[in-house]
């Protein structure tokens, strides 16, 4: 019945460091996002998880960073050799439609804010 | 280029009076259209959604949206602002079609209320 947690909620991290930030999605949705929303910029799309399919990267600012969903459930976001602008709340939603199409709603986790330093 | 564009930043009200944030969207064909709303220190919750049919959404809160083909538009507007609306809130759309299950989101609104 708990909606998407993320975790951490804040981490501060060393320009250079490599992190992970983790999403756990509703159980049984099978759709998993990651937006970054960087001050004064909005949301912006990173990657796409749906089903069993190749997720879509398209949104991805650089090959810094990387995401895996284990198993079809937890999702982990990778930032290698994190930079000053990579500084942002990082959001993650999950929806339940298998269809994957925009029409379901996306249920929002509270975010990971992450600071580089 | 698909975009939506919130021209409003910052917008102030008194408790009690009306409310109109504006949202234009620049996409190849009608997308499906959101708004939702980011509370201090919580995640984005679902406000309304609009796909088809009646251009006129209700949705929580006592908020409604108008989709307007013509101009574009997807204004969120609610008749009298309460303090506990105070907040982002953020226009969204999504693709019409197949398996594209991304938002695209404005750079939202952040709306103040006056006691």
């Amino acid at each position: 019945g708990a909606g998407v947690s993320q975790s951490p909620s804040n981490k501060v991290t060393e320009k250079g460091k490599d992190v992970e930030l983790r999403c756990d999605p509703i159980s049984g949705h099978t759709a998993l996002y990651w937006y970054r929303q960087s001050l004064g910029q909005g949301l912006e799309f990173l990657i796409y998880f749906q089903g069993n399919s190749a997720p879509d990267k398209s949104g991805l600012p650089s090959d810094r960073f990387s995401a895996e969903r284990t198993g079809g459930s937890v999702s982990t976001l990778t930032i290698q050799r994190t930079q000053q602008e990579d500084s942002a709340v990082y959001l993650c939603a999950s929806s339940q439609d298998p269809t994957g199409s925009s029409t379901d709603t996306q249920y929002f986790g509270p975010g990971t804010r992450l600071t580089v330093l | 280029a698909q975009s939506v564009t919130q021209p409003d930043i910052h917008i102030t009200v008194s408790e009690g009076a009306s409310l109109e944030l504006r949202c234009n969207y620049s996409y190849g064909a009608t997308p499906y259209l959101f708004w939702y709303v980011q509370s201090p220190g919580q995640g984005l919750q679902l406000l309304l959604k609009y796909f088809s049919g009646d251009t006129l959404v209700q949705g929580i809160k006592g908020f409604e949206a108008e989709f307007k083909r013509s101009q574009s538009s997807f204004n969120l507007r609610k008749p009298s602002v309460h303090w506990s609306d105070a907040a982002e809130y953020f226009c969204a759309v999504g693709a019409p079609w197949g398996s594209q299950g991304n938002l695209i989101f404005g750079k939202g609104t952040k709306l103040s209320v006056k006691p």
